[in-house]
Parts: structure tokens; C-alpha cells; sequence
């Protein structure tokens, strides 16, 4: 069974489209997250999400407003998309909130915006 | 600001040598660092290092963290070409439970 899944695997859209990206983990974790990775392959957190509260928002436009279901589901909705946006997004989770242990990632979603 | 970096950002090695990784740091409230290795996917988990001095092996794999100079390194041994990858670095820092990542080392491995 695959611990985290993400989908789609591959998004192509127009610029000012309005997409989502959604990820599910199986693994029973807290705390769930989006990253963005750019096309120099470095990673950078988006939001981190622990039993449905936002506790991490880093400094992305608002046009990205992530949405948490459940305690296993956080989606990615992207407003207005920009050619900027166009990278690989990976949803990642890890266990217990409060605690600094590895994360397990999920395949990507790789975002094209044209 | 909160830093990892690591060293070099890319290498190239023939099958049996021995590569040694480097990944420094500088955040608030250090928590432990994590190695991670990403092929054409998704990172995957390699190790966790939380205190100095201490190995941890796995294999080929080993790694080990110098919590006062602020530095750790990753070394393969016997690579071989199923080694090529970008290895990862990052840092939890525990202000607000950010992990952060270095850029990477891309490693190729010849036969």
C-alpha cells in the first residue's frame, strides 16, 4: 500500500486556471505538508497542517490556500495559476505533532503552467 | 535567517570509490537532521542524526553529526552506479518546526 499519494502525477494548464492537487496518507500521522521544488531541484516548505489547524504558513501568496479535510487528507488549491508556479509539489507527512522525526514523501505532482 | 548547506553541489565518481557528502548548518533551535536520497521521485528517508559523535550505518551508507561545528557528512563506500542521485540535507529547527533543506549534492556514479 502506498504510505502517501498524491494526485494527479502530472498537471499541464493555462495561466489563470484554478487547479487542485490532492494527498492522502495511510500512515496515521498528525501532521501533514506541501513543499515546493523548483527546477534547481531545492525544496522549500509550503504549509504544514497538525489534526486540521494550520501551525505553518510560510511566506506564499495567498492565490495557494491549502485545505485539510480529515486527519489523512490535505489538498492543494492554486487560484489564478502563474507561469512561476510551474515546479514539482510534493505532500509529505510524519508522526506525532511536536516531534522532529523523518517525514515520508509522496511521488510529486509536476505543475506546468503555459 | 536559518542555512543548510551542502557540499559539493555536484560530483562524479567511478564504481568503488568512496564519496564523502557535506551538509553545514546554522538554524535556531536545532532539533536533528535528516539525510534523504532523490532519484526521479520522491525523497526517500536515509537517516536521522540527533546527536554527535554517534554513527549511523546502513550498509554502504553511514552518517554522523558534529552538533558544536555544526556539520555532518554522509559517506558511501563501494559506490556503485545505483548510487546516482541528488542527496538531500535538512535540518528541523524547533521555532516553528520548519525542516529545512539544503540544495543538494548530485551524485553520479560511472561504471
Amino acid at each position: 500500500d502506498t504510505a502517501v499519494s498524491q494526485t494527479p502525477k502530472y498537471l499541464v494548464t493555462q495561466m489563470g486556471n484554478d487547479k487542485s492537487i490532492k494527498c492522502e496518507q495511510n500512515l496515521g500521522h498528525d501532521t501533514m505538508y506541501w513543499y515546493k521544488q523548483d527546477s534547481k531541484k531545492f525544496l522549500k516548505i509550503m504549509f504544514s497542517y497538525n489534526n486540521k489547524e494550520l501551525i505553518i504558513n510560510e511566506t506564499v501568496p495567498n492565490r495557494f490556500s491549502p485545505k485539510s479535510p480529515d486527519k489523512a487528507h490535505l489538498n492543494l488549491h492554486i487560484n489564478s495559476l502563474e507561469l512561476g508556479d510551474s515546479a514539482v509539489y510534493f505532500c509529505a507527512s510524519s508522526g506525532l505533532a511536536g516531534t522532529y522525526n523523518e517525514q515520508f514523501f509522496g511521488p510529486g505532482t509536476r505543475l506546468t503552467v503555459l | 535567517e536559518d542555512k543548510v548547506v551542502q557540499s559539493p553541489l555536484s560530483l562524479v565518481v567511478h564504481e568503488g570509490d568512496t564519496v564523502t557528502l557535506n551538509c553545514s548548518y546554522e538554524v535556531t533551535n536545532f532539533r536533528s537532521l535528516l539525510w534523504y536520497k532523490q532519484e526521479k521521485k520522491a525523497p526517500t528517508f536515509l537517516f536521522m542524526l540527533t546527536s554527535s559523535g554517534i554513527e549511523k550505518k546502513s550498509g554502504r551508507l553511514s552518517s554522523i553529526l558534529d552538533k558544536k561545528e555544526l556539520f555532518s557528512i554522509l559517506n558511501i563506500t563501494a559506490t556503485q552506479t545505483g548510487d546516482s542521485a541528488v542527496y538531500l540535507c535538512a535540518v528541523y529547527e524547533g521555532s516553528q518546526g520548519n525542516l529545512i533543506f539544503g540544495k543538494g549534492t548530485k551524485l553520479s556514479v560511472k561504471p
